[in-house]
């Protein structure tokens, strides 16, 4: 079983709704992050928090809103979607997101597939 | 330039064979670390090995080793003995120490589909 929980699995929305992905880890993990993956392609980081800030934006439209509530929980809150934003949404911990290169390995969960109509 | 380069975007193997998946990289940076991972049909990223730009030796996991040539830029996985199971998207992924001495960002290379068969 992963360690980082992600729900809901799949999720249909409409251009109206608004929605949001949840995500909790409880291995003690600092820093949180949010990929988005079409198909067949690799995943693209959307934001990372490290603790319980947001430390990175890459520039991702204000219709996908992260929130960090505490330290072992991340939301995206989702309104106004597009349908070009169907996707898979990928939650991932690791220990830090700071110090040496490589040592904080992404432990990811499954994913939230999201159809948006 | 990208910075992960995966040429394989298919890779074929008989069960119970060795195969390996190509990776190259470009950076500047002296330090870095190199991971890769795998994305069965169900979604979700495994972890499965990592290697730091200043480690001496290739690292092993497993049936899953890296073959690191520093000078050549090219992280390559080795996986031994394959079975049915390994069937899916493997990504090489790599993370800098950039200048602000964060490294919070992975970069993936493309991915290759690797099918086991029978």
């Amino acid at each position: 079983d992963t360690e980082v929980t992600q729900t809901p699995k799949h999720l249909v929305m409409g251009m109206t709704n608004k929605k949001s992905l949840k995500c909790e880890q409880h291995m003690g993990h600092r820093a949180m992050y949010w990929y988005k993956q079409k198909a067949k392609k690799p995943p693209e980081l959307m934001f990372v928090y490290s603790y319980e800030k947001l430390s990175i934006n890459e520039s991702v439209p204000s219709r996908f809103s992260p929130e960090c509530p505490n330290s072992s929980l991340l939301n995206l809150h989702l309104h106004a979607l597009q349908p070009e934003d169907s996707a898979l949404y990928l939650c991932a911990s690791s220990q830090g997101a700071g110090g040496a290169a490589g040592a904080n390995v992404l432990t990811f969960g499954a994913g939230s597939r999201l159809t948006v109509l | 330039a990208q910075k992960i380069t995966q040429t394989q975007p298919g890779m074929f193997v008989q069960e119970k064979e060795a195969v390996t998946l190509d990776c190259t990289y470009d950076t500047s940076d002296p330090s870095y670390g190199l991971f890769w991972y795998k994305q069965p049909s169900s979604g979700e990223m495994i972890f499965l090995i990592y290697q730091g730009s200043y480690d001496q030796q290739n690292a092993t996991e497993g049936r899953y080793s890296l073959n690191f040539q520093k000078a050549r830029k090219s992280a390559n996985l080795v996986i031994s003995a394959s079975q049915l199971g390994d069937s899916a998207m493997y990504f090489c992924a790599m993370r800098e120490v950039n200048s602000g001495g964060s490294n919070y960002k992975l970069t993936f290379g493309k991915g290759t589909l690797l099918t086991v068969n029978p």
